[in-house]
Order: C-alpha cells, then structure tokens, then sequence
C-alpha cells in the first residue's frame, strides 16, 4: 500500500515569497499532521487536520496555514517567507489521529534564500 | 553505551553491542509515547509506542521502557547493527488531541 507521499521534494523561494505544499496521506488515513523541522528547533508541530477541519495548532504565527480536502489530501501554506522558514517540512498520516500510530512522509525540503 | 536526557544528542557504540537511548518528556497526561528513527533524508519512521499504563514493551531487537514516576522513556537495541544508524525522537502524544510533541533527538552512530 502506498506511504504518505509528499510533493515536491525540494523547493527554493524568495523571501517574501509565498509557497504551498502538499500531503497526500495512506488511504483510509483521516488525520493529516505537520510538522518543521529544523536543526536548530528540532520537529515542532504546525498543525492537525481531520475531515476538512483544523482540530490542533501549534504554535506558528498566522503565515503558516493549511486546509484538508475531502480525499484527506492536505497542503499547507506559508506566506511572505523568511529566511528562518527554511526547513524540512513534514507531514504524518493517521487513521483517526488519536494514539493509533502515525506515518511520516519523507518531507519537503524548503530554502528560502 | 547510554544516553543521559536531551542534553547529549549523540550516542557512538560499537556494532553489536547494546545502546541505550533515554528520553524525558514533559506532560504528565501524555498517555501514548512513540520511538521514531530517522535517517539522513527521510521522514521518522516508527518503531515502537507504548500506552501510560503499560511500563514494558518489546519488539524485534528493541524495548521500550516507561517510567511514568519520573517522566522518562527509554529506547534499548540489543546487537546494535550499523543500519541503526541514524537520529533517534521520543513523541509523546497528549490525550486525545493528536497534539504529538518531540524530544530533540540523539544521533546513534554505530562502528564497525
């Protein structure tokens, strides 16, 4: 079955800039999870889908948003782009997203320059 | 070899040896703790969880132990091999919110 698949692999904007990513979770998979990750902050959570509605934010400012659509896919989005929002951009699928188990993708690598 | 907290984010032991890799996580009312290995350009890959009433749970080659008291878990590798290698997360999962945090990590380098 596949993973959870994430596009584009790699990106490179400018600061200012505005950028979406995409998620396409397990199927089946109703919870779609972000997350950044930096070497300097480590994995910190965005935020959390499940059937279309934000259930739980972390704590980014309002550049950073996202949405589900009714296949579960997801995107996020990050407005005016800062040099600091360079980073490895994650997401985890999950069936409902309460403690049974989360897939990562493999991430999308954003440099803003 | 052992890993004390977050504070010491590399762990190096030789290839068949055990590892130890500690983690302390923060909320009391977490109830559900997973183990993520992570290699050099991929997404964490799941290991092993636990549930808070649990205190042991074994896999192939790895345990997880939980000590609720204090607030720490731990990752055991038995026979460490050197595809271990690779950066370690402990998650801790609060409630039922799916609000899934992550301890800094510990970068386990395996020699031959």
């Amino acid at each position: 079955k596949a993973g959870v698949t994430q596009t584009p692999r790699y990106l490179i904007k400018t600061r200012g800039q505005q950028v979406t990513l995409s998620c396409s979770p397990i199927s089946g998979h109703r919870s779609v999870s972000w997350y950044q990750q930096t070497p300097g902050q480590g994995l910190q959570f965005l935020f959390e889908y499940f059937s279309e509605t934000q259930r739980n934010k972390g704590n980014f400012p309002g550049r950073f948003s996202g949405r589900q659509f009714s296949n579960s896919r997801s995107e996020m989005n990050v407005s005016t782009l800062e040099l600091g929002d360079s980073a490895l951009y994650l997401c985890a699928s999950s069936l409902v997203g309460t403690g049974d188990g989360y897939t990562f993708g493999s991430g999308t690598r954003l440099t803003v320059v | 070899g052992e890993s004390v907290g977050l504070h010491l984010p590399t762990l190096s032991v030789q290839e068949g040896d055990n590892s130890i890799i500690n983690c302390a996580y923060s909320n009391s009312a977490s109830d559900y703790f997973i183990w993520y290995k992570q290699e050099s350009g991929k997404g964490p890959q799941f290991i092993i969880d636990i549930r808070s009433n649990m205190d042991k749970r074994q896999g192939q080659r790895v345990t997880v132990l939980l000590n609720k008291t204090v607030k720490h878990l731990s990752l055991q590798i038995a026979a460490t091999q050197p595809g271990d290698s690779a950066v370690y997360f402990c998650a801790e999962i609060l409630g039922n919110n799916n609000d899934m945090r992550f301890g800094a990590g510990t970068r386990l380098t395996v020699k031959p």
